[in-house]
């Protein structure tokens, strides 16, 4: 069956490093692949997308590429903010059911 | 996009009790899930509503337990019945925007049960 499988946490960074989160995944086909994020007391948010091979998703600063020769979906960012403090989720679609990884804790120091 | 909202945002229950957690969405959608969010965990679908049909359960989860309606377009509810301290998560529903492929979430149902 389709599974995700992500970086273990918790991740703690200073502000203004860069970030990689890796995302890879097992699936039939060519499934869509996402990134959500969760800030702290908040609900779950589409962050970024991909829905094909060698498409790159793009938000807020964060950017992931779909590769399929390696099965992944990593998360990267150039420069983190303390506002990026939350939980991350790699997920990915089959069947129009969303699969999630394990999710990985972000905290950014000052 | 889709606007979704949830209700109770949280509850205490006691023990052998149920609960029904009731999910709107501002847009007619054709299919509803239902995930659960364990303490500390990742996401896990539960079931996913049809309008107009049994909802179709994950393995795992059963009806008796998690029983489902889907009446209209745009709400669902899920029951959580006879708990236990076990079932203590966070319940969310979610739908695909119209005319998006984005997958929205509603802001969840924190479920302690003592």
């Amino acid at each position: 069956g389709n599974s995700v499988t992500q970086m273990e946490g918790p991740v703690t960074l200073s502000e203004e490093a860069f970030l990689t989160i890796n995302c890879t995944y097992t699936a039939t086909g060519y499934p869509s692949l996402f990134w959500y994020v969760q800030y702290p007391g908040e609900g779950l948010q589409l962050l970024l997308k991909a829905t094909k091979a060698d498409d790159k998703g793009s938000n807020k600063g964060f950017e992931a590429t779909y590769r399929k020769e390696t099965t992944s979906f990593h998360l990267e960012k150039g420069s983190v903010q303390v506002s990026d403090s939350a939980v991350y989720f790699c997920a990915l679609e089959g069947a129009q059911k969303l699969v999630f990884g394990q999710g990985t804790r972000l905290t950014i120091n000052p | 996009s889709a606007v979704i909202s949830q209700k109770p945002s949280r509850d205490i229950c006691q023990r052998g009790t149920s609960l029904t957690i009731q999910c709107q969405v501002d847009s007619q959608v054709t299919m509803m899930f239902w995930y659960r969010q364990q303490p500390g965990q990742s996401l896990t679908l539960i079931a996913t509503a049809n309008q107009g049909s049994e909802a179709t359960y994950e393995s795992g989860f059963v009806i008796d337990k998690f029983p489902i309606s889907r009446p209209n377009l745009t709400f669902s509810t899920l029951t959580v019945s006879n708990m236990s301290p076990e079932d203590s998560s966070i319940y969310l529903c979610s739908a695909w925007g119209q005319g998006t492929y984005e997958q929205y979430f509603g802001p969840g149902t924190r479920l302690t049960v003592t």
